[in-house]
């Protein structure tokens, strides 16, 4: 059973248009996350959301938002897509009672052309 | 702002050969977790280390937390082909909300058999 799930995987789009990820985790973790990473690697949390209280990174464009259903769901919208968008995006969750191990999503390879 | 430093960026080594990243924070940590992430895929936790001067082993790997919880190091005894990938740090960002992680830019490990 896949424990963070992710659709979908790949993700090609043209600048301009709108797009949502999807994420679901079956942990019943209390806390989900959304990262970028780019093409070399680095790791930036975008979002988190424990408790319907959503923190958000600063440097995360207005473009960008999370929207959790419940407590197992976290989708990422983004309108108006840049190039620069381009990356690997990632779904984590956790369970803030316990170690705060995040679990990863298999992550979205998102290309805007 | 509170970052987190890993070096060697990156780290080609013969198999059976050791390796060894550290990871440096600006801030007295009261945890470190590291992930590896291989080729394609996710971050995956490895393990986390609380304590002062605390060592942990898996198998041919060995974590160290620093005295001073401001630094850590990850070293793998005759790496295997099955090493390869990205080996990332990650601290509590006390800027940001509970649980939430700073990563640092991670280390390649490539393994040439």
């Amino acid at each position: 059973d896949t424990a963070v799930s992710q659709t979908p995987k790949y993700l090609v789009t043209q600048m301009g248009n709108d797009k949502s990820i999807k994420c679901e985790q079956n942990l019943g973790h209390d806390t989900m996350y959304w990262y970028k990473q780019d093409s070399k690697k680095f790791l930036k949390i975008m979002f988190s959301y424990n408790n319907k209280e959503l923190i958000i990174n600063e440097t995360v464009p207005n473009r960008f938002s999370p929207k959790s259903p419940d407590k197992a769901h976290l989708n990422l919208h983004i309108n108006s897509l840049e190039l620069g968008d381009s990356a690997v995006y990632f779904c984590a969750s956790t369970d803030l009672g316990r170690m705060h191990e995040q679990y990863f999503g298999p992550g979205t390879r998102l290309t805007v052309t | 702002g509170q970052q987190v430093m890993q070096i060697p960026q990156y780290q080609h080594v013969q198999e059976g050969e050791d390796f060894t990243t550290y990871c440096n924070s600006s801030t007295t940590l009261s945890n470190i977790q590291w992930y590896k992430q291989r080729p394609g895929g996710h971050p995956v936790f490895l393990i986390q280390l609380v304590k002062s001067g605390e060592v942990k082993k898996q198998k041919r790997l060995t974590f160290q937390f620093g005295e001073a919880k401001k630094n850590s190091s990850l070293h793998i005894t005759a790496t295997q082909t099955t090493d390869v990938g990205t080996y990332f740090c990650a601290g509590p960002n006390y800027g940001g909300s509970q649980g939430n992680l700073i990563f640092g830019k991670g280390t390649k490990l490539s393994v040439k058999p």
